[in-house]
């Protein structure tokens, strides 16, 4: 167990649809990220919060949004659902709002997300 | 195109061989983070290299960050099959903050 929680670990859902996904960061830790991971793109950064102020945006579709909120944990919310949205979702956690720097991040299992 | 370029792809090795994946880029990373995703969890930090030229040893695992901070090489010697494994390299650029971008990953594959 690695601290950070994700649920749930599994969606499917039909296209058109929207879902939100939770994520609860590892106790102490005040970063969020969001990643996206299919099979032909690798892990790609999606966005971050620190203590509940959105920090950065890597490459989020207009469609997806998030939120954190002042317990910490963070929602992601994805709608219009399409089929190649289907993909893991994870969320990572780390102290600081500069998590490269001797910080590593710290993963939840994900969730699967599958978009009939 | 991926910042953090990663070779091989895939790698298939017979268990007591060493192998060497590599991390390669263009930008120069205030840090450089190996992790490692075993399939329907997440990745797991295996280590953080932040000084050029760094080696950090875990048991039989060997990280090199590369002297000018674009590059680093990740060493098995005599992988087990407990090493299978996507191996991923993920920098952090000071001037974005250390956000983490991921390279696209190494497939390790050691067969008993």
């Amino acid at each position: 167990d690695s601290g950070v929680t994700q649920t749930p670990k599994h969606l499917i859902t039909a296209t058109g649809q929207r879902v939100t996904l939770r994520c609860s960061p590892r106790s102490g830790d005040l970063s969020v990220y969001w990643y996206q991971q299919s099979l032909d793109q690798g892990l790609q950064f999606l966005i971050q919060y620190y203590n509940g102020e959105e920090r950065a945006k890597g490459n989020i579709l207009e469609r997806f949004s998030a939120q954190q909120f002042p317990d910490l944990h963070s929602e992601l919310n994805l709608s219009s659902l399409e089929l190649g949205d289907s993909a893991l979702y994870f969320c990572a956690s780390s102290p600081s709002g500069t998590g490269g720097m001797g910080y590593g991040y710290t993963f939840g299992s994900g969730t699967r997300l599958t978009v009939v | 195109t991926q910042l953090l370029e990663q070779s091989p792809q895939f790698l298939s090795i017979q268990e007591g061989e060493n192998l060497t994946v590599y991390c390669n880029s263009s930008s120069v990373f205030s840090s450089l983070q190996w992790y490692r995703q075993e399939p329907g969890e997440g990745p797991v930090l295996l280590v953080t290299v932040v000084t050029g030229g760094e080696v950090k040893k875990l048991k039989r695992l060997t990280f090199q960050f590369g002297d000018a901070r674009k590059d680093s090489s990740l060493h098995i010697t005599a992988a087990q099959p407990g090493d299978t494994g996507l191996y991923l390299c993920a920098g952090g650029i000071k001037a974005a903050g250390n956000k983490l971008t991921f390279g696209g990953g190494t497939r390790v594959l050691v067969k008993p």
